[in-house]
């Protein structure tokens, strides 16, 4: 799985992306935020192409799904609590069963 | 709550001890999935117990699960300073917790 960029600062009221690719034919993908100290929270989440839903904390995030591969994290309106490390994670399809694989993160800090 | 919680939130060994954490759920459990995260990167699978296994081993970890109390533990044996890391359980829909910090003296 891979994501970009790895590192990014960015102002208030800014919109921005998050690139997230995968070529494991994986159906399942989904976005995550980790805030210090913590574990991870569902932002959004496909369960195939052209199908997106929302996980725990999805307000001031959008993503699309219009290829297998490609899941996209969009900030509409960057803020500065949105301030994380965001990770991008595929699977062969939402079941428990299935191993989940990781990108190794983007650090976003909002000024 | 579908989310994990393990414990203890943080554990501090010295290299060549075991370390044991603990994962529960107030949920059923069905499968359930154990993850590292070093430090700065992303989350790696570690092991898959099933639901109707209850103990499974790789390597020098061993996992046991007891779905009656809807628990979940891992074993690290003859630890190292490499297994510094988070450690996180997974349930269903992907909800994980806090996880545990581990922390391997040399």
């Amino acid at each position: 799985v891979t994501q970009n960029p790895r590192y990014l600062i960015t102002v208030t009221g800014k919109k921005l992306t998050v690139t997230c690719s995968q070529n494991m034919n994986h159906e399942y993908m989904s976005w995550y935020r980790q805030d210090p100290g913590m574990g991870l929270r569902l932002i959004h989440y496909s369960v195939g192409a052209g199908i997106t839903d929302q996980g725990e904390v999805p307000n001031g995030y959008n993503v699309s799904r219009s290829t297998t591969e490609d899941f996209p994290l969009r900030l509409l309106s960057a803020a500065p609590s949105q301030t994380s490390v965001y990770f991008c994670a595929s699977s062969y399809d939402r079941g428990s069963g299935n191993t989940i694989y990781f990108g190794e993160g983007s650090w976003l800090t909002v000024v | 709550s579908q989310q994990g919680e393990e414990d203890p939130q943080a554990l501090s060994i010295q290299e060549g001890e075991n370390a044991t954490m603990n994962c529960s759920y107030k949920t059923s459990i069905n499968n359930l999935q154990w993850y590292r995260q070093n430090s700065g990167r992303g989350l790696v699978h570690l092991i898959l117990i099933r639901s109707n296994e209850r103990e499974k081993h790789s390597g020098r970890l061993r996992v046991t699960l007891d779905t009656s109390k809807k628990s979940s533990s891992l074993l690290i044996t003859a630890s190292r300073a490499a297994d510094t890391a988070s450690y996180f359980c997974v349930n269903t829909a992907a909800r994980f917790g806090a996880g545990t910090r581990l922390t391997v003296k040399p």
